[in-house]
């Protein structure tokens, strides 16, 4: 089944302590992103990758890292969490970096940082 | 930059009831515009898109929106609400910056009454 997986799901952790959200997808797809979600201000993106090395900064990617070492594989990392980092993040992922493309997200990490 | 703007946060409509969600977006070049649709505690779903051609787009689940260029707008509707519609719509639009981000808009959670 085509899908776009991201792990953990649900994750409640503490101010500083470093995490890693992965996400992972089986089409083969160049094109990968990441958004959070937050009440009153929709999907936002923090960063995406238009293929393997390649990457640069969203919308709003300040506390973020990203790294695409492979194409299926683009794991999200928080070096240092805070409570603002709270969010629901999706990660998406396109066959083709056109405007036109359909995205298809993941199912989402809720993240909590205390 | 593109940007899209969802009236009303929360829909309430009868089953049977026309479903009715406006989208207003901003683009300064032709806009790709986009619906998801987001079930609890799971990840976007395209809807239907617009990129070029027929101006009524028809989607899944019995929705289809109009592009109106005049009025910059691409309401999403679907004649007759069945409960298993309820969810949050997310209107969209492809955004000329880097890659192929999507802008959304606040989104409209949509709910059905019996």
């Amino acid at each position: 089944e085509a899908q776009v997986t991201q792990n953990p799901r649900y994750l409640i952790t503490v101010t500083g302590k470093k995490l890693t959200v992965t996400c992972s997808q089986n089409m083969n797809h160049e094109y990968m992103s990441w958004y959070r979600q937050d009440p009153g201000l929709g999907l936002r993106q923090i960063y995406y990758s238009m293929n393997v090395e390649v990457t640069d900064k969203g919308d709003v990617p300040e506390g973020y890292k990203v790294s695409r070492k492979e194409k299926r594989n683009f794991p999200l990392i928080l070096e240092s969490p805070s409570p603002n980092q709270t969010s629901l993040y999706f990660c998406a992922s396109s066959g083709q970096v056109d405007l036109g493309a359909e995205q298809f997200f993941g199912p989402g990490t809720r993240l909590t940082v205390l | 930059a593109q940007s899209v703007t969802q009236l009303g946060s929360h829909v309430s409509v009868s089953e049977g009831a026309l479903v009715l969600l406006r989208c207003n977006y901003s683009s300064s070049v032709p806009p790709y515009l986009f619906w998801y649709v987001q079930y609890p505690n799971q990840g976007l779903q395209l809807l239907l898109k617009y990129t070029t051609g027929a101006t009524l787009v028809k989607g899944i689940n019995g929705f289809e929106a109009e592009f109106k260029k005049s009025e910059t707008s691409f309401h999403l509707t679907k004649p007759s609400a069945h409960m298993s519609d309820a969810a949050e719509y997310f209107c969209a639009v492809s955004d000329t910056g880097g890659g192929n981000k999507l802008t959304f808009g606040t989104g409209t959670q949509l709910k059905v009454e019996l």
